[in-house]
Parts: structure tokens; C-alpha cells; sequence
């Protein structure tokens, strides 16, 4: 099952434009990751927010998460042309085994 | 992709033959994970261990097998039963706790 729905599917700027990319989820969880894809390859983790952070900053990247709506976003600022890949939004249940629940992602294109 | 060796990264399998992909860690974690990946989709998971000699089915079990007799190794078995195994296949492990996972550069298998 996926729990995650990201908005938007697909999403192309310009280089030097901030890309914002969200996240909604269904059931209670532990924390929420984001990971990068370039194509045809492995996963790279970005940034880990737990359930009881609001907002958490990593380099040129920033993560929101809301509880409540059950949403998170993420927020790529100044983006360059090495920024362009496949972004997924991942959530970690509340039980020991950690299994993740992956969205379906989004194909962010910058443009040079 | 650190620790994390996947092999073959392509591998072409007829229809009726089993395959076995193989998966290697030195990062000394515990937790060991498979995912499959259809295209322009996410992930899914496939099998998880979080010890040697003990496994777990995931989402997607059904014509897939794995093994655990080495904390380093993670083997995945695809069967004949399993009806559309052309996909990206990952592995994925993580060290402890409420953490990240990290992951390897995958193997492409597909069914001619």
C-alpha cells in the first residue's frame, strides 16, 4: 500500500528558482523522510523530520510537517541543474520494524 | 550507495526460471530491506529483516523469497509464480531505531 500522495507529479523551473513539492499521508507516524532519485538509480536520503518537529533546515533544503493535515513540504531553494531527479516523500510507522511508505513522487526538471 | 552492493545491475531472466539477486552490506546494520520499483512509480515493499535468521513479508510478497543467514546478506529469490517481475528491484538497510534507511543502486531485471 502507498500511503503517500505527492503533489505535484511532475514539476519544471527555471535554475535559481525555488521548487516546493508536498506530501500527504493517512495513518499516525513516527517521523516522514524525504529521499532523491536520480534516474535508474538508488535512493539518496535527504532529510529525516520527526512527528513532534515542525520545520527542519539542511543546507539549501527546508521540511515542513503538519500533524494535523497529516502534510508535509518540501522546499528546495535556489535550485541548480544537479537538483534534477525524482523526489519521494517516505513515512516511518510507529512500530519497531520501521517499514517505510513510500509516495509516488515527484520529477522535479530544472532548467538551465 | 555507501556500504551497499547489489548485483547483477541488469539481469534478463526467461519466463519459468527463478533468479537471485544478490545484496551485500558493510555498514553493520541490522535491518535489511527489498523494494520493487515499476516505472514512474514508488517504491514497494517486498520483504524486511531486522536480525539474522528472521524475515518478514511486506506488501508485495507473493513469488518473491529471501534469506538472512548472514547479518551482511540479503538475498532475494524471484520465482516463476511471480507474474510480472520486470521492475527495478532495491535493497535498502538501516542501522537502528527511527532512522533512516540507506540504499543501494539496484538491479533492473527483465523477463524476456
Amino acid at each position: 500500500s502507498q500511503q503517500g500522495e505527492e503533489d505535484p507529479q511532475a514539476l519544471s523551473i527555471q535554475e535559481g528558482e525555488n521548487a516546493t513539492m508536498n506530501c500527504s499521508y493517512k495513518t499516525s507516524i513516527n517521523n516522514l523522510q524525504w529521499y532523491r532519485q536520480n534516474s535508474g538509480r538508488g535512493l539518496v536520503h535527504l532529510i529525516l523530520i520527526r512527528s513532534n518537529e515542525r520545520e527542519k533546515h539542511s543546507g539549501r533544503l527546508r521540511v515542513t510537517l503538519d500533524t494535523s493535515k497529516k502534510s508535509s513540504s518540501l522546499l528546495i531553494t535556489a535550485s541548480r541543474a544537479a537538483d534534477t531527479a525524482s523526489y519521494f516523500c517516505a513515512t516511518g510507522g510507529t512500530q519497531g520494524a520501521q517499514k517505510l511508505v513510500f509516495g509516488q513522487g515527484t520529477r522535479l526538471t530544472i532548467n538551465p | 550507495d555507501g556500504g551497499i552492493t547489489q548485483s547483477p545491475k541488469y539481469l534478463f531472466r526467461k519466463e519459468g526460471q527463478n533468479v537471485t539477486l544478490s545484496c551485500e552490506q558493510n555498514l553493520n546494520h541490522d535491518a535489511m530491506y527489498w523494494y520493487r520499483q515499476d516505472p514512474g512509480q514508488g517504491l514497494r515493499l517486498i520483504y524486511y529483516s531486522q536480525i539474522v535468521n528472521d524475515f518478514q513479508k511486506g506488501d508485495i510478497a507473493e513469488g518473491y523469497s529471501v534469506s538472512r543467514e548472514k547479518k551482511e546478506s540479503f538475498p532475494l529469490t524471484v520465482t516463476s509464480a511471480q507474474k510480472n517481475p520486470t521492475a527495478f528491484y532495491l535493497c535498502a538497510t538501516r542501522e537502528g531505531g527511527y532512522n533512516e534507511q540507506f540504499f543501494g543502486p539496484g538491479t533492473r531485471l527483465t523477463v524476456l
